[in-house]
């Protein structure tokens, strides 16, 4: 079965130091990937996806993912983080299941920034 | 642009009385919709899907139940809510395909006392 995994709940950093956010997914096929960002009590904002080609996918506000078959891993990075980037991160699998397509999100991974 | 809206944005039920929660997409015709709920502190548990007016699946059993009168229409309801139906709900729609991304509304905090 197709399933996502985040293995950090909690993470926090300094401002202006690296971030990763960690991701793997579990599915048969060539998975179509996807990062959303949750500010509270608001919508998922689509942060970048993968569908093929280019290993290494930008996207907005700095963050770019790097997907590796191998490591069945989709991890999420930005080299120097604001302040405002402080919020709730949702790694997906996109799946075909009855004809439709279908997101599997992984747990979230809920990211705080010190001053 | 396609832009996708819910209403209402808070609310506050009683046990027992019933849930209307309406989802709406512009710019954009015959979406796939879906409606998800987010739990505290949890993750988001698709609840219902939808491939066009009048066809909806749903994810898991459950005391909600959804509609879609029409092709940008998304509805979601309940005849007696449960304590255990308090959550962020959130739509989102969604082009044909698996390489397609989804586009979530602004979500609707829903607390049942």
């Amino acid at each position: 079965a197709q399933s996502v995994t985040q293995p950090d709940i909690h993470i926090t950093v300094s401002e202006g130091a690296s971030l990763e956010l960690r991701c793997n997914y579990s599915y048969g096929a060539t998975p179509y990937l996807f990062w959303y960002v949750q500010s509270p009590g608001q919508g998922l904002q689509l942060l970048l996806k993968y569908f093929s080609g280019d290993t290494l996918v930008q996207g907005i506000k700095g963050f770019e993912a790097e997907f590796k078959r191998s490591q069945s891993s989709f991890n999420l990075r930005k080299p120097s983080v604001h302040w405002s980037d402080a919020a709730e991160y949702f790694c997906a699998v996109g799946t075909i299941s009855g004809g439709y397509n279908k997101l599997i999100f992984g747990a979230g991974t809920r990211l705080a920034v010190h001053p | 642009s396609q832009t996708i809206h819910q209403w209402p944005a808070t609310l506050v039920q009683p046990v027992g009385s019933p849930l209307s929660l309406e989802c709406t997409v512009e710019g954009t015709s015959n979406p796939n919709l879906y409606w998800y709920r987010q739990a505290a502190g949890r993750g988001l548990q698709l609840l219902f899907y939808s491939v066009g007016i009048g066809q909806i699946s749903s994810e898991v059993p459950q005391n909600l139940s959804a509609s879609r009168p029409q092709d940008r229409q998304f509805i979601l309801s309940s005849k007696k809510l449960l304590l255990s139906d308090s959550g962020f709900y959130l739509c989102a729609w969604s082009r044909q395909g698996a390489s397609n991304e989804q586009f979530f509304g602004p979500g609707t905090r829903l607390t049942v006392l």
